[in-house]
Order: C-alpha cells, then structure tokens, then sequence
C-alpha cells in the first residue's frame, strides 16, 4: 500500500514550457487534491475532484488544468510556466464522505518545480 | 472568504508544553484540522474537531471553541522530534469535496 504518490520528484522548467504532475492514489479515495506551497507559507488549494470524471477549482486555479480520468489519478498541467508557478506541489486525497478517516487528507511526497 | 490566523513560530525546550492557537473567519463552518510538517515533508493529518472541547489523542490534544472562532493544538512533554510546521485548517462544510483552507502555519522549535 504506498498511499499517495507523485511523479516527478523535482523538475525545472522554463519559461512558456508545458508540463503535467502526476498523482496516484492506492487507496480508493473518492476525493483528490492539488495544493501549492511557497517557502515559508500554508498550502493553498488549486484544483480537486469529487470522483472520477469531475474537477472543480480551489483557490489559486488560474494557470492550471487537471483531469481525472481514473479514480486513482489526478492530473495537474501547466501549459505555460512562469516564474510565479515556482513552488512545492502537493497532491492529497481523502476517502469522502464514508469511513472513520474521511476527515483526513493523505498527502503524497510533493514535487518541486522551479521555473526559470 | 476563508482566514486563519496563527503565530508563525514558537520556541520551547524538552520536555515543555507548547499552545498553538488558531482563529478563524470564515462562512460555512464545518470543523478544524491540524496538520504537522517536517522539514522537506508532506503535511500529515494529526487531529479534526467538529464539536466544541477537547480531543486528546497521545501527546497531543486540540480544542476547538466555535462561538470563539477559536482552537488550539496543545504539545506536551516535547521531544526533539515534535520540530516541525504545524497548521490549522478550517473545512468548508457548504460544498462537496471536504475542501480545507489553511493557516499559514507555526513553526515548532524545540531545543535541549
């Protein structure tokens, strides 16, 4: 059971490349989510869904796409970096509305970006 | 909107009790969560409270006011490994999704 995992670890991007996140989820969770951190800060939603099929915007979403085509996956693109995209990405998951646990988000290792 | 307010760092010893309070404003209440993150880590759940008093789970106990907007997460008998970023975050009870907003965290650091 590895939980939530994400892919890549690190990356550098420059300005104006694309680039898609990959989150994984062994857990079946219904709900998923990617959140931002810059140095020193909280986590700041950006997009999350409610099951296969949906997505819906958080609180930072402008620059940012995802899908969710699988319940396992949760997609996060970039289509053109900039230099304020550079953060720590972290992608969690909860079980929803079912389950002694659904309060809790698990949260994968991160992927740090930095665009130059 | 959603705000959470709490101190950005607090320093104790070994063996301390450290208090980290948390208000919050914020329409569409559902219930507080604390999070703790090491350096370089991910956030990993520690406690939710929904209901005013107190949870004490081991070490670690959180207590939430709602009339207040208030909570707090208390650490006691620290150890070198309770350094680390703790942060509270409100759900958003209005919409699906147990969305979470999250303060900008209190960093924890505990000397000899």
């Amino acid at each position: 059971n590895a939980g939530v995992t994400q892919t890549p670890k690190f990356r550098v991007l420059k300005t104006g490349q694309s680039m898609t996140l990959l989150c994984a989820q062994d857990m079946n969770h219904e709900y998923m989510y990617w959140y931002r951190q810059d140095p020193g800060m909280g986590l700041r939603l950006i997009h999350y869904s409610v099951g296969e099929g949906t997505t819906a915007k958080g609180e930072v979403p402008d620059g940012y796409n995802v899908s969710r085509l699988k319940k396992q996956n949760f997609l996060l693109g970039l289509e053109s970096a900039a230099p304020s995209q550079t953060s720590v990405y972290f992608c969690a998951s909860s079980s929803g509305t079912s389950g002694s646990d659904r309060e809790t988000q698990y949260f994968g290792p991160g992927t740090r970006l930095l665009v130059l | 909107g959603q705000s959470l307010e709490q101190p950005s760092e607090v320093t104790a010893v070994e063996g301390a009790i450290v208090q980290i309070n948390c208000t919050y404003q914020t329409s569409g209440f559902y219930g507080l969560s604390w999070y703790q993150q090491h350096d370089g880590g991910a956030p990993t759940f520690l406690s939710y409270n929904a209901l005013d008093g107190l949870e004490e789970t081991g070490r670690f106990s959180s207590f939430l006011s709602r009339s207040d907007s208030y909570g707090y997460l208390l650490l006691q008998e620290l150890q070198m490994k309770d350094s680390a970023s703790y942060f509270c975050a409100v759900r958003d009870g209005r919409a699906a999704g147990n969305k979470l907003t999250f303060g900008g965290g209190t960093r924890v650091l505990v000397k000899p």
